[in-house]
């Protein structure tokens, strides 16, 4: 299984509340990506993590965002205070060569 | 910012039918993904393409690199129910970044 494995699958939350989003590596990947979709729009990338160091990231994701992988395991998307437009599904992938594989996803609700 | 639009956004078809669509920018790419996304679920790589003119199957589903290298074409044959969902291109631009870029998508819905 080439995948990653996210949680929660459903979080919802108070505008202004910090979340963290979890993705869990199947095995000891280095390369990962953060996606967004707002219900109904395309994929949106967010930020890029190699080798425990952000590699690239997108005008989305901004102060509000941080990524860490704190255990040499999981990585994490944090979102310090979340507004109402946050709400959509995160996406963890990993990299293999040049082909990503997506988690089953993130919803954020944010209320 | 690079962009792909996808053709058609949605299409309606009857169980047997063939489907193509297709994505198009105006930017060159090095690599293309296509992904089918079921609802509330993350996309599911189909085919990955990695040369100019490549025509990779894989089962019903053939999908070909453009020979510009700014477009690339999905098609599905003997559509079946389970077809449903959406589906995305991906680009990886050519400018030696690992940033996908997705287009918009096309809505595949089969009759049976």
């Amino acid at each position: 299984e080439p995948e990653v494995t996210q949680t929660p699958s459903h979080q919802v939350t108070q505008m202004g509340q910090e979340v963290i989003l979890r993705c869990v590596p199947i095995s000891n990947h280095l390369y990962f990506y953060w996606y967004r979709q707002i219900l109904g729009q395309k994929v949106e990338f967010l930020v890029s993590f190699y080798n425990n160091e952000i590699s690239e990231k997108s005008e989305i994701f901004d102060d509000q965002f941080s990524v860490e992988r704190p255990d040499g395991s999981n990585f994490t998307l944090k979102i310090r205070s979340t507004k109402l437009e946050d709400s959509a599904m995160y996406f963890c992938a990993r990299r293999e060569h040049t082909e990503a594989f997506f988690g089953q996803g993130t919803r954020l609700t944010v209320v | 910012g690079q962009r792909l639009n996808q053709s058609p956004q949605s299409m309606f078809i009857q169980e047997g039918e063939d489907v193509s669509m297709n994505c198009t920018s105006s930017s060159i790419f090095n690599t293309w993904l296509w992904y089918k996304q079921d609802p509330g679920e993350g996309p599911v790589l189909l085919i990955a393409l990695y040369k100019a003119g490549e025509l990779t199957s894989n089962g019903r589903l053939t999908a070909q690199f453009g020979i510009t290298r700014k477009d690339s074409f999905l098609n599905i044959s003997a559509s079946i129910p389970s077809d449903v969902g959406i589906y995305f291109c991906a680009g990886l631009p050519f400018s030696g970044t690992y940033k996908y870029i997705f287009g918009t998508g096309t809505r595949l819905k089969v009759l049976a």
